[in-house]
């Protein structure tokens, strides 16, 4: 499995703030996911990525897959209390089936 | 987590005791995993099964063993519970389709 970084750990935001989680690598990668897990939950998949610049929306939502796929990101635009948790991205496995996870951003969202 | 049962959620052991968890799918999924996650270090996975009959070792699979005995059921064993094995574990299956991990609902560990 392929090693990412994801910053920052945690995030504050005010409620209507916007919000974005950066999942780095230093080597190109076939995929990307996204989980999102509420407190006292357990991870949730979001979204999957795979081309080369991609783009995909869910609400208020966006997911970013870098022209380079060694880089993601995902944008919340105008948090609400209901997106509080922690956010994980985690590299395609290849032909391995060994998934890493990212350390995670844990996401605040004061009312 | 629909289609992966983890139990128990909650065990509390002393040091040296051993414990089995337990994992069963219902999806007919060939890829299972185990993750532990702990406050500021994400998940991290500890051992996954890409098939029945096999399993292969994660990041932290150091003071565990595991068993794929048949397609449904993947265990974790601690044979001597440490403190540092305090955690909370998932097991996790591998969809078909797309590759996303469904989760269980976790099991919460304590060792004293």
């Amino acid at each position: 499995g392929q090693q990412v970084m994801q910053i920052p750990q945690y995030q504050h935001v005010q409620e209507g703030e916007d919000f974005t989680t950066y999942c780095n690598s230093s080597t190109t990668l076939s995929n990307i996911q996204w989980y999102k897990q509420r407190p006292g939950g357990h991870p949730v998949f979001l979204i999957q990525l795979v081309k080369s610049g991609e783009v995909k929306k869910q609400k208020r939502l966006t997911f970013q897959f870098g022209e380079a796929k060694k880089n993601s990101s995902l944008h919340i635009t105008a948090t609400q209390t209901t997106d509080v948790g922690t956010y994980f991205c985690a590299p395609g496995s290849g032909n391995t089936g060994k998934l890493i996870f990212g350390q995670g951003t844990t996401l605040q969202v004061k009312p | 987590n629909a289609g992966v049962t983890q139990t128990p959620k909650f065990q509390v052991l002393k040091t040296g005791q051993s414990m089995t968890l337990q994992c069963a799918q219902d999806m007919n999924h060939n890829s299972m995993y185990w993750y532990r996650q702990d406050p500021g270090m994400g998940l991290r996975l500890i051992y996954y099964s890409a098939s029945e009959g096999t399993t292969d070792k994660g990041e932290v699979p150091n003071g565990y063993n595991v068993s794929r005995l048949n397609k449904r059921e993947f265990s974790l064993r601690l044979e001597s519970a440490a403190p540092s094995q305090t955690s909370v574990y998932f097991c996790a299956i591998l969809g078909r389709a797309n590759e996303k991990l469904f989760f269980g609902s976790g099991t919460q560990l304590s060792v004293l």
